[in-house]
């Protein structure tokens, strides 16, 4: 059974930097796609980062919003993957959900979600 | 980029009704699109890929069907557990994007 669990989240400043991570298992975690997703308070869903798989050599690709800012990456014997956040915007503020694979790795998609981690950015 | 327009944004139906949602793409996107259902407080769950492809385990009453830049979503046959909200996405290009939602009401 596919299991994304997702910690590191919380309250944060301004300016402040938050370290995400997801463990993954159930999976050859290499072989995947993976994702971070965010949803702000009530508002819809928003792409924020990817990182290829192994045969892609993890590059990655990420939101305008945080390019930058973000940094996703992973530790695949360990099956971890990670967002840096740094210099934090309060329009930051989201759930967080690392996700396999939104599209475009594989022919079938997997789309298996986290259950995700809360940031805020506030003062 | 590519905007994902989703229409209704609303939509009040009873259990037993058929539904269809629309999502639109500011460009072609081939096949390159997934739909999701996502209920409060809960992770969004892949329902359909590749525009019209059943994830496994997905009630048959779900399908999906368009190419190009015009999509749609039917449920058959609203069941209880439907009301919830859709999302569809695209996977044609970078950056991936959502569309805006369709919250599906009980009538």
């Amino acid at each position: 059974e596919v299991q994304l669990v997702e910690s590191g989240g919380g309250l944060v400043q301004p300016g402040g930097s938050l370290r995400l991570s997801c463990a993954a298992s159930g999976f050859t975690f290499s072989d995947y796609y993976m994702d971070w997703v965010r949803q702000a308070p009530g508002k819809g869903l928003e792409w924020v980062a990817r990182s290829r798989d192994k045969a892609s050599s993890y590059t990655t690709e990420y939101a305008a919003s945080v390019k930058g800012r973000f940094t996703i990456s992973r530790h695949d014997s360990e099956t971890l993957l990670f967002l840096q956040m740094n210099s934090l915007k309060t329009e930051d503020t989201a759930v967080y959900y690392c996700v396999r694979d939104l599209g475009g790795g594989k022919e079938v998609v997997s789309g298996d979600w986290g259950q995700g981690t809360l940031v805020t950015v506030s003062s | 980029d590519i905007q994902m327009t989703q229409s209704p944004s609303t939509l009040s139906a009873s259990v037993g009704d058929r539904v269809t949602i629309t999502c639109r793409a500011s460009q072609s996107i081939s096949s390159w699109l997934a739909w999701y259902q996502q209920k409060p407080g809960k992770a969004p769950n892949l329902l359909i890929y590749k525009a019209s492809s059943l994830k496994s385990g997905v009630p048959s009453r779900f399908s999906g069907s368009g190419s190009g830049t015009e999509f749609t979503l039917t449920i058959s046959s609203l069941q209880p557990d439907d009301f919830a909200t859709y999302y569809c996405q695209h996977y044609n290009s970078y950056p991936l994007t959502f569309g805006g939602g369709t919250k599906v009401e009980i009538k």
